[in-house]
């Protein structure tokens, strides 16, 4: 059975600074892995999705890398905003399923 | 291009009472997936259609729980009888057509449950 763990559960930085979110999962059989964010009240919105093949996606300021042999998963958040305060959440697609995590609640103070 | 689209927002019910949840997937997304969160927890799947057909229910307490996504497009997930300890929100994805495993999985705004 797969297993995601995302540490620390919550994480609190001043604005601009880079930062690093983890992700680490017990079964490197994955077809993917989604990187989502979600507000408070809210549903999830997709960050980045990086298939078994990839080794990082990157969008803006984002950057997701995927090492599949160590069963980890890193999201980098460059000069992060107030804006960026939110919950991090990663899912590990397996044959047809996704197992999440608990995600990291990133607070970005002014 | 609309997206994930799921009502009520929010419900409040007694124990014991039924509850239905409704969701609109993206246009042209053949897989739909229902998923509950609890609170500080990730999401975990109840059940996944490709088209009309439930290919994952593993999950779905089938005593009181049922779905159904008759016409391959929308999808109505039902409790009856609620109890307290379903109290959580319920979170409607789809993703598009092909090999639904490497599909990147786009999700609705939720209905918040609180049963008393």
């Amino acid at each position: 059975k797969q297993e995601v763990t995302q540490i620390p559960a919550a994480l609190s930085v001043p604005e601009g600074e880079n930062l690093v979110l983890n992700c680490s999962f017990t079964d490197s059989a994955i077809y993917n892995l989604q990187w989502f964010r979600q507000d408070p009240g809210k549903g999830l919105t997709s960050l980045l999705l990086i298939q078994s093949s990839q080794r990082e996606q990157t969008s803006g300021r984002l950057n997701a890398s995927l090492d599949k042999s160590s069963g980890r998963s890193t999201l980098y958040i460059a000069a992060s905003q107030p804006g960026d305060s939110a919950t991090y959440l990663c899912a590990v697609g397996g044959a047809g399923k996704s197992t999440f995590g608990d995600g990291t609640t990133l607070t970005v103070k002014p | 291009e609309a997206g994930v689209v799921q009502s009520p927002r929010y419900k409040i019910i007694e124990k014991k009472q039924p509850v239905a949840f409704w969701c609109n997937p993206i246009s042209g997304h053949n897989t739909l997936y229902w998923y509950l969160q609890n609170l500080g927890q990730g999401p975990e799947l109840l059940i996944r259609y490709e088209n009309e057909e439930a290919v994952d229910d593993s999950q779905l307490p089938k005593d009181r729980f049922s779905a159904e996504r008759l016409k391959g497009v929308d999808s109505t997930l039902k409790i009856q009888p609620a109890e307290l300890g379903d109290s959580a929100v319920y979170l409607c994805a789809s993703s598009s057509p092909g090999l639904a495993v490497y599909n990147e999985q786009f999700f609705g705004p939720g209905t918040r449950l609180t049963v008393l």
